[in-house]
């Protein structure tokens, strides 16, 4: 039985360096997010797919970021341009269909902007 | 903006006392899930609620949802060390995004 899985776990990047993080839900759940926790606050959405379709995004996502999901499975978060704003945990969760939607998270990836 | 909120932030107590850690919103929600996080980690699901008035217990821990779905608790009876985390609430509304509280650093020392 295999949870989500994020690679990597850590990323240290230079200002200006683009990024790409990757998430593997587990094997049945058809969605999955993509959240974003700062130090001591909880996770904020940032966007959402369900199969291959991205449904939602926050504002938060600004037009450096893009998030895909090509085939449903996997998925990928790309920041472009970093800042040193977007040093923060960025987590991803998956749910199945019906329930109570529960969300079951990766262990994050960690990205630091110097 | 927090739509969630938990009080306290910080809660440091001595093993074999009881708390209690709150979450309160304005907003109703279909479901509240609870979640265990430690350092450098992801948060780890405790327990989902989702009746309003719904009581659901795991070992020392008892979360409850508020009857008009806006609040949820979580008492810890006899605290233990390995009780220690950050413990956030989030309100779900089907299988839209979650909405998350601040958290509540828990500390117990032995």
């Amino acid at each position: 039985d295999t949870g989500v899985s994020q690679d990597p776990r850590h990323k240290i990047t230079k200002r200006g360096q683009n990024v790409t993080f990757r998430c593997d839900p587990i094997s049945e759940h058809n969605r999955l997010y993509w959240y974003r926790q700062t130090l001591g606050q909880g996770p904020e959405f940032l966007t959402y797919f369900q199969n291959e379709a991205q449904l939602e995004k926050s504002r938060l996502l600004s037009d450096r970021f893009s998030a895909e999901r090509p085939k449903g499975s996997f998925s990928t978060l790309e920041i472009q341009r970093t800042e040193q704003g977007d040093s923060a945990m960025y987590l991803c969760a998956s749910s199945s269909t019906g329930g109570a939607y529960e969300q079951y998270f990766g262990p994050g990836t960690r990205l630091t902007v110097t | 903006t927090q739509l969630l909120e938990q009080s306290p932030q910080f809660l440091s107590i001595q093993e074999g006392e009881n708390l209690t850690v709150y979450c309160n919103s304005s907003s109703v929600f279909s479901s509240l899930q609870w979640y265990r996080q430690e350092p450098g980690e992801g948060p780890v699901l405790l327990v989902t609620v989702v009746t309003g008035g719904e009581v659901k217990k795991l070992k020392r821990l008892t979360f409850q949802f508020g009857d008009a779905r806006k609040d949820s608790s979580l008492h810890i009876t006899a605290a233990q060390p390995g009780d220690t985390g950050l413990y956030l609430c989030a309100g779900g509304r089907g299988a839209q995004k979650l909405v998350f509280g601040q958290g509540t650093r828990l500390t117990i020392n032995p």
